[in-house]
């Protein structure tokens, strides 16, 4: 399978703050990446689908202005949670996609706002 | 849109007997439909998937199976092992690959009792 990494995995913040949480996709090419969150023993949901070189699609309900997403290259996407509240606290999980080999996630990020 | 539905929530099997997970789908367009295991605080990990143009595919003691008339799949596990003890979610797509976002069941926690 391919590999896909997070950083930071675990990340504490005030709110008000911004966090930003990387995604790389180690040995393949992601012309296609993915963020999703999760709460607490739930499902992932959705949050938006990141193409290299162009904007970010998002899903109905995320503000695109507040989860800011870049993906410079094949390999890197950025999600910024911009000004940060309490309820944002939760695990952000990031994938990298591909038609042939499928989508693999990458291990999250534990963002807690206090 | 997409609508995954997932039975049972919770799963408990004796060591070496079988597990069987079931999904439902909403969407007639989807045609690829990976499974993914997720253990506490990590992100999910790609166990096994299958696209619309096969009915069953196996690798080693998991199999899944795949009806398109009645939007269904399943997950079969034999000879469990206590390894096996996770959070399992199935999902649907629309490109036949990892280049969609996904839909998500709310999982089911397998649990192995020794």
């Amino acid at each position: 399978g391919a590999v896909v990494s997070q950083h930071p995995s675990r990340v504490i913040c005030k709110s008000g703050t911004s966090v930003k949480i990387e995604c790389r996709s180690l040995d393949f090419q992601a012309t296609t990446m993915f963020w999703y969150r999760q709460f607490p023993k739930q499902s992932l949901m959705l949050m938006a689908t990141s193409n290299e070189g162009s904007k970010a699609t998002y899903e109905q309900g995320v503000e695109k202005d507040k989860f800011l997403i870049n993906h410079a290259s094949l390999t890197l996407s950025t999600l910024t949670v911009t000004s940060a509240h309490p309820e944002d606290s939760s695990f952000y999980i990031c994938s990298a996609g591909d038609r042939k080999k499928g989508q693999y996630f990458g291990p999250g990020t534990r963002l807690t706002v206090t | 849109g997409e609508n995954v539905e997932q039975h049972p929530s919770t799963l408990s099997v004796q060591e070496g007997d079988s597990a069987v997970i079931k999904c439902t789908y909403s969407d007639s367009a989807s045609n690829y439909f990976p499974w993914y295991k997720q253990e506490l605080g990590k992100g999910p990990q790609l166990i096994i998937d299958i696209r619309s143009n096969v009915g069953e595919k196996k690798d080693q003691r998991i199999a899944v199976t795949l009806n398109k008339t009645a939007k269904h799949f399943s997950l079969h596990i034999t000879e469990t092992q206590p390894e096996d003890s996770a959070v399992y979610f199935c999902a649907a797509g629309v490109t036949g690959g990892g280049a969609d976002g996904l839909t998500f069941g709310k999982g089911t926690h397998l649990i192995i009792q020794p």
